[in-house]
């Protein structure tokens, strides 16, 4: 089974704060992505990898970094967090876009709080 | 940029009875993919459903089928016999075809309540 993580269920920090989401996954995919669940608005993309030290934007990248050093770990930097950054936060992974079972398998998702 | 539609915030249905999820999305590719995802609550998003542009044949999984009309751009989820199990937060997702890496886009959810 794929199985991916994220360091904190829930988390709570301040206004200014620099924030790391971690994610792991133990499947050796090279994609990986970071999103962001509001109610109404759905998922929406943050940033994706397509192999170690690679990293695209995705639509809403602004007031976020990220980093992959390793194929199996992605992390999600909030630089200086900010209120409206309060959101949950969801880790994917999947194999190559042309592979034949293309899919992205989720983490359990990170419920952060800016104060 | 493509867009996926799902007008329907909330759906509630009986124990054992049928209900459909209804997804529309906006594209001016004509390969891609199509998903149904599931969310219970407080668990993790898993997929329900794949559908390729290229199959015409509607994809089934057990009590899940979709009913994809390609050239209406509709991405349908029916869920026969419902289960208590079933009550979760459905999205519709798509993603293009094609080599490189890709997010997926997603609808806003539809919020399945069942009724026992």
């Amino acid at each position: 089974d794929v199985k991916v993580t994220q360091s904190s269920r829930y988390l709570v920090k301040r206004t200014g704060e620099k924030v790391f989401l971690e994610c792991v996954q133990d499947m050796d995919h090279e994609n990986m992505f970071w999103y962001r669940q509001d109610p109404g608005l759905g998922l929406r993309l943050i940033y994706f990898s397509y192999d170690v030290k690679m990293k695209e934007k995705g639509d809403i990248p602004e007031g976020y970094s990220v980093s992959r050093e390793k194929k199996e770990r992605f992390s999600l930097i909030l630089e200086s967090a900010s209120t409206n950054q309060t959101s949950m936060y969801l880790c994917a992974s999947s194999l190559r876009a042309d592979s034949p079972t293309y899919e992205q398998y989720f983490g359990p998702g990170t419920r952060l709080t800016v104060t | 940029a493509q867009t996926v539609t799902q007008s329907q915030p909330e759906m509630s249905v009986q124990e054992a009875e049928t209900v459909t999820l209804s997804c529309t999305y906006d594209t001016s590719e004509s390969d891609y993919y199509l998903f149904w995802y599931k969310q219970p609550p407080s668990r993790q998003m898993i997929l329900v459903i794949r559908q390729e542009a290229y199959k015409q044949q509607n994809a089934t999984e057990n009590r899940f089928s979709v009913n994809f009309q390609k050239a209406a751009k509709s991405f349908s989820l029916k869920i026969s016999d419902s289960q208590l199990g079933d009550a979760a937060m459905y999205f519709c997702a798509y993603r293009r075809a094609g080599g490189g890496a890709d997010g997926l886009t997603f609808g806003k959810g539809t919020h399945l309540i069942i009724q026992p």
